[in-house]
């Protein structure tokens, strides 16, 4: 079974530009995860995604969005990039519980490798 | 509202001795805790979690963590360290509800020396 796969591994881009990251759920999985990991700052919680809508968002500014297709698939976009927003862009995601219900916390995330994004 | 701490940015064992990574939570309700391992260039991979029953859980590699609800914590041990144990560790908590956010604290490094 393949796991939760993320691109691109490495991006750099300058200030003020757009940045796109991608992510593909293992099979079955219906939510999706956006979490970012700055140095010293621990795991940020970016975005969450279940069957293409947005069901939270953390404090992260309105620049921050993205958006989750009819396959599960989602993408992060970034507009305006700033120096701080460097940092390992990790995906998650994550089944339905028994009840078919999205919003059971017991269930284990499974992550991917991450996209390094480098803002100069 | 929810939070996790781990007051402890780093910890350094000798190999063989017990091993302890701390972890506090602030949850309305009952929480679900978890921990997680993240190593070099890699995602985070689950360790264990605590979700109702027996305050003692059992995880991979022979890692396990004690909630304690007076004390809102929910430390992660190993009896003895490897040094494969070497990681970055993060604590996590969620709860039911339709504003799930999974919360992470800032992680604990984890040196076992040889």
């Amino acid at each position: 079974e393949a796991g939760v796969t993320q691109s691109p591994t490495h991006l750099i881009k300058t200030r003020g530009q757009q940045a796109t990251l991608r992510c593909s759920p293992i099979s079955g999985h219906t939510s999706v995860y956006w979490y970012q990991q700055a140095l010293g700052l621990g795991l940020q919680f970016l975005l969450w995604y279940d069957e293409g809508e947005e069901r939270n968002r953390g404090n992260f500014p309105p620049r921050f969005s993205g958006r989750q297709f009819p396959n599960y698939s989602s993408e992060l976009n970034v507009n305006a990039l700033e120096l701080e927003d460097s940092a390992l862009y990790l995906c998650a995601s994550r089944s339905r519980d028994r009840d078919n219900l999205p919003y059971s916390g017991a269930n284990v995330l499974t992550f991917g490798a991450g996209s390094r994004l480098t803002v100069l | 509202a929810q939070s996790v701490a781990q007051p402890e940015d780093q910890v350094n064992v000798a190999e063989g001795n017990p091993l302890t990574v701390k972890c506090t939570y602030s949850v309305s309700g009952n929480p679900y805790l978890f921990w997680y391992v993240q190593y070099p260039n890699r995602g985070l991979q689950f360790l264990l979690k605590y979700i109702t029953g027996d305050n003692l859980v059992k995880g991979s590699y022979g890692f396990e963590a004690e909630f304690n609800k007076s004390q809102t914590s929910f430390h992660l041990k190993k009896p003895s360290a490897l040094v494969s144990d070497s990681a970055l560790y993060f604590c996590a908590s969620s709860r039911w509800g339709r504003d799930d956010k999974i919360i992470f604290g800032k992680g604990t490094r984890l040196h076992i020396l040889p």
